[in-house]
């Protein structure tokens, strides 16, 4: 069964709108970790931001934030204010496991986004 | 800090070739990744380890896949023999300390011809 499901392959937005990634999770073990990171092009991995399965609050990173919404098991990525230079591959990831565990990321197939002006 | 640092960057070798991906985790991380990227397939998760040991091997494809972590600087990951549906981009990540996040290197694109 797929622990991360991203549904949109494709969004797109204007520039200066903001935009919701969807990402679904599925797992059954109460400490995890979400995480969003963004592919450009040039194809290096670049963390955006996580989430705790503990945090009260959704975690904000900059123009970045998650809608944690825990007993819908969603983590949605959304951004403020698109520019152009976020248009790229977007992935969510989970960890189960407290941080210490070293247990791994594992992805979702990710989201398109393209930005236009 | 330089980050992760995997070579070489780009690799293009003949069916049956044996390949050599090699990847220097940030210093202090205790925990390091190895994933595979293909259009069709995402991002899969190959092998891990912690503290160099490998706990978790069961995204290798097959046995022509084999990775090692002789001491905490340097990691392999191996293919031997090569066939072309191996051609992927193939990352190498990093973690450690109380970050919860991984750090990734800038890939091995591997293309078998």
């Amino acid at each position: 069964a797929q622990k991360i499901t991203q549904t949109q392959p494709g969004m797109f937005v204007q520039e200066k709108e903001a935009v919701t990634l969807d990402c679904t999770y599925d797992t059954s073990d109460p400490s995890y970790g979400l995480f969003w990171y963004k592919q450009p092009s040039s194809g290096e991995m670049i963390f955006l931001i996580y989430q705790g399965s503990y945090d009260q609050q959704n975690a904000t990173e900059g123009r970045y934030s998650l809608n944690f919404q825990k007993a819908r098991k969603s983590a949605n990525l959304v951004i403020s204010a698109s520019q152009l230079g976020d248009s790229a591959m977007y992935f969510c990831a989970m960890r189960e496991g407290r941080n210490q565990a070293g247990t791994a990321l594992i992805f979702g197939k990710g989201t398109t986004l393209s930005v236009s002006s | 800090d330089a980050g992760v640092i995997q070579s070489p960057r780009h690799e293009v070798t003949e069916m049956g070739q044996e390949v050599t991906l090699r990847c220097k985790p940030i210093s202090g991380h205790n925990s390091l990744f190895w994933y595979r990227q293909t259009m069709m397939r995402g991002l899969e998760l190959l092998i891990y380890f912690n503290n160099n040991v490998p706990i978790d091997d069961s995204g290798m494809p097959e046995d022509r896949f084999s990775a090692k972590m002789p001491n905490a600087s340097f990691s392999t990951l191996k293919i031997q023999p090569s066939e072309p549906r191996d051609s992927a981009v193939y990352f190498c990540a990093s973690r450690g300390g109380l970050r919860a996040e991984a750090f990734f290197g800038q890939g091995t694109r591997l293309t078998v011809v």
